[in-house]
């Protein structure tokens, strides 16, 4: 599986739009990058997943380089609630061991 | 459509009792994974269970530990001789049987066992 290094932490205001770039040079060629959000005593759940170029859903846009040796997950106007931990994985379709890192963990003020 | 159930959310064992921890998949997945996330640390694959069947325990403590899911009823994660080590949060995630992304699991919202 390859590995990935996000920063710890990020701070945000309430209406600014947050980015978190997530590096993961050993990339293998048939890997997907997935974001999971992590909010405080509940489990993960999925945000997005890209394999090139730009994903948008109604939560975030997933932003990956030609390269795919790093991504980048934007939160477009944060709210207070968005505050959580924002894990990045990367792994095949068919992986079933999820991998997660120590995560960035996120905390949006008024 | 009912989510991940996991039960009990809370529980303080003594050292040297035994855990119990449960968890209902979602409606229709056949598939269950057992995740635990230590203070300040991701999430770490334990086992994964279909009915009946265990398909990998590669991350399951070679003792103490063992996980079931039967035919009827939820999968059990079960720690014998509970050590303070063992006092984490314990998930666990389903997805459906025709599941094979490797983004499509679904977590429950944990039990957090804590060991006295």
């Amino acid at each position: 599986l390859a590995k990935t290094t996000q920063p710890i932490s990020m701070d945000s205001y309430e209406g600014q739009e947050v980015n978190i770039t997530c590096s993961h040079n050993n990339i293998a060629t048939n890997d997907y990058i997935t974001w999971y959000q992590q909010f405080p005593s509940q489990g993960p759940r999925f945000i997005i997943q890209g394999y090139k170029t730009k994903v948008t859903n109604e939560v975030a846009s997933l932003f990956i380089p030609a390269d795919r040796k790093s991504s980048t997950l934007s939160l477009p106007r944060v709210s207070l609630s968005d505050t959580a931990v924002y894990y990045c994985l990367v792994g095949a379709l068919g992986d079933y061991k999820l991998s997660f890192g120590a995560g960035t963990t996120v905390t949006v003020r008024a | 459509n009912a989510g991940v159930m996991q039960n009990p959310r809370h529980l303080v064992r003594r050292r040297g009792q035994e855990a119990r921890l449960r968890c209902s998949p979602m409606k229709g997945h056949s598939h269950v994974y057992w995740y635990r996330q230590l203070p300040e640390e991701g999430l770490k694959f334990m086992v994964y269970l279909q009915k009946e069947n265990i398909i990998d325990e590669s991350g399951m403590p070679k003792e103490r530990f063992s996980a079931e899911f039967p035919k009827e009823g939820p999968s059990i994660l079960r720690i014998q001789q509970v050590v303070r080590g063992d006092s984490a949060a314990y998930f666990c995630a389903s997805s459906p049987q025709s599941g094979g992304s490797y983004n499509e699991q679904f977590f429950g919202p944990g039990t957090r066992l804590t060991v006295l």
